[in-house]
Order: structure tokens, then sequence, then C-alpha cells
């Protein structure tokens, strides 16, 4: 059962336009999210994370929306520029105790198009 | 400051051999993870160190994986005996304390032929 998910495989925008990326997840004891981005051959990098008392944090370019009624967060990147090309993993944690494991999404490919 | 290390990069076997993988945490940082990263999908939590004791295993194959965190700073990992299924990328990470951004190495790709 996934916990995590992340519907859209893949996702091409236009440099400068706004990409969206979409994650949900079922798990209701999450209380932790996070984007990571990665490029070929190398780790996941931490791009932005929100916690579940929030429902918006921005950094940069980059802002990370909540809405836990719906059990969705998106990440909105602004604008996007060819860099931005990588897979974007949603990820969550949560449930207490000293267990922060994360739980990750399969991932979407992002590509911006000069 | 230092990222996670990780060695080898890649590394190929034949099944039924066994392989071992090295972890270098960030300095100071008290927690270290280690995710399998199969084609296609989100890496999988395998096992989770707070200092050198393990917090969480549940998803660790104990049958044929192994890891310890020496003295709480270095982990190694490994697979004795390897699987078809064991072909992936495995990924060591680490975090200052608790709920806080994990980082990741580059990872190991690993190839059972």
């Amino acid at each position: 059962d996934q916990q995590v998910k992340q519907n859209s495989p893949s996702l091409s925008v236009q440099e400068g336009r706004i990409s969206i990326l979409n994650c949900d997840y079922t798990n209701s004891m999450f209380d932790y999210f996070l984007w990571y981005k990665k490029y070929p051959a190398e780790g996941p990098t931490f791009l932005i994370s929100i916690s579940s008392i929030k429902d918006k944090n921005e950094d940069g370019r980059f802002t990370v929306f909540l809405n836990k009624s719906a059990k969705h967060l998106s990440l909105h990147i602004v604008p996007s520029q060819p860099g931005d090309s990588a897979v974007y993993f949603c990820a969550a944690s949560g449930g207490g105790g000293s267990n922060y494991k994360l739980t990750f999404g399969k991932g979407t490919l992002l590509t911006v198009n000069p | 400051e230092a990222g996670v290390a990780q060695s080898p990069r890649y590394k190929i076997i034949e099944k039924r051999q066994s392989v071992a993988f090295w972890c270098n945490p960030i300095s100071g940082h008290a927690t270290l993870y280690w995710y399998q990263q199969i084609l296609g999908q989100g890496p999988k939590l395998l096992i989770q160190f707070q200092n050198n004791g393990v917090v969480d295993d549940s998803q660790l194959p104990k049958d044929r994986f192994s890891a310890e965190r020496l003295k709480g700073v270095d982990s190694t990992l490994k697979i004795q005996p390897a699987k078809l299924e064991d072909s992936a990328v495995y990924l060591c990470a680490s975090s200052l304390v608790g709920n806080q951004p994990q980082h990741f190495g580059d990872g190991t790709r690993l190839s059972i032929l």
C-alpha cells in the first residue's frame, strides 16, 4: 500500500512559467513533509519542508502548500529555470517516538524547456 | 561542510556473492539511515540508527542483510548472499537530530548478474 503518491510521472514546463508538482498521502499520522530534488547519478537533495501546523512555507522560488483535510501537498516553482529539470520526490514522516523514517513517493520528472 | 560520503559508487557482483557498502555521515549527525532505491521507485528505508543503536530495522531482510554503525559514526551495510532483486541504488542519509531534514550521499549502484 503506497502511503505517499505522486500521480504524475512527468511534467514539462516552459522556462519562466510556474511548475506545480503534486503529492497525496493516506497516513493521517504524517506530520512533516519534505520535497527532494534528484539529478541523475546523485543522491536526493533537500529542497523545502513543511510541518503539519503550517499550510504554507516559502523559500525563494520554491513554495510548498499543505492541505491537511485533503491530505494533499504541492510544490510551486516560480519562475521555472532549465536547471530545475530533475526528478522531484515528495516524502513524509510522522507517528511520533524516535522513528523519523521518510516514506517517499515514486517521483515526478520535471523538464523545464528553454 | 562535507556531505555524506559513500563508497563504492558502483558494484557488480554475481548472485549468491556478498557485498558491503560504507557510509560516513556528516560530522556531528547522530541519526543515520540506509535506503534502498529500486529503479522507478522512491527510496525505501532499510534501517535507522540513532548514534550506534538501531531505531528501526523493520524493513531490513535480516536473513541476508546486516548493518552496523561503529562507534556511532561510520556505518556498513552488507548483503550475503545477494539475490537478483537486490539490484538497486543503496543510499545513506544522516540528520543532525530527530525530525530534521535528512541529507543523502550519492549512493552505491549495485548490479547483480
